[in-house]
């Protein structure tokens, strides 16, 4: 099976900072990879699929860059809405298992 | 834009059975999407559960695959998740979503990329005597 593995699992920052994510694959997944926001009590929400992708109505801020096993979610600017915990997903396992990883949580400086 | 409501008993007895129901909105469950049942215990990450296609089709997480029923009913417009033999390791928040497929052609081939971009609000269920 296909491991997703994130780091940080938790940074502090402030407002206007930028922040980048890794995510990693225990294997090439290409660019099967999605990432999702979470705050608490909330659904997940897409942020990025196919490893660049950005989802509609998503701030450009957000980007999502990598293939084969290293991928990386930046937000250029961080907003106070950004405060939340990030989740990597690989889809690229067949027949299909979606894998999370641990997840970021980011937090104020 | 669809719309999943998750529905079911927040309390289940150990042992028993925990079934949830998902009930799509704003489009038709014969749409061409696939539909997953994802769960995220308190305090912890998401697991994915599994899926189901309107045909019937489904994939499961093998480490869940024994104790795992998928099923849709077309008729009402939902889709449903049951799970056998429950521990309090099963006491999570299950969300329903919506997968969509977005289809590339490239230089390396065919690409079929699935994401989660609909989600319902999630229902708690605690596993407890």
């Amino acid at each position: 099976d296909i491991q997703m593995t994130q780091s940080p699992s938790s940074l502090s920052a402030s407002v206007g900072d930028r922040v980048t994510i890794t995510c990693r694959a225990s294997q090439s997944i290409s660019s099967y990879l999605n990432w999702y926001q979470q705050k608490p009590g909330k659904a997940p929400k897409l942020l990025i699929y196919a490893a660049s992708s950005l989802q509609s109505g998503v701030p450009s801020r957000f980007s999502g860059s990598g293939s084969g096993t290293d991928f990386t979610l930046t937000i250029s600017s961080l907003q106070p809405e950004d405060f939340a915990t990030y989740y990597c997903q690989q889809s690229y396992s067949t027949p299909r298992l979606f894998t999370f990883g641990p997840g970021t949580k980011v937090d104020i400086k | 834009q669809v719309q999943l409501q998750e529905s079911g008993p927040g309390l289940v007895k150990p042992s028993g059975t925990l079934s949830l129901t998902c009930a799509v909105s704003g489009g038709s469950i014969s749409s061409s999407n696939w539909w997953s049942w994802v769960r995220q215990p308190p305090g912890k990450g998401l697991e994915w559960i599994g899926e189901i296609y309107h045909s019937g089709s489904t994939n499961y997480n093998p480490s869940l695959k024994s104790r795992v029923t998928i099923s849709v009913d077309k008729s009402k417009n939902q889709f449903s998740l049951k799970l056998s033999s429950v521990t309090a390791a099963d006491t999570a928040v299950y969300y329903c979503a919506s997968e969509r497929l977005r289809y590339y052609y490239g230089s390396g081939g065919d690409y079929y990329y699935y994401y989660m971009d609909v989600w319902g609000k999630g229902t708690t269920v605690t596993v407890s005597s």
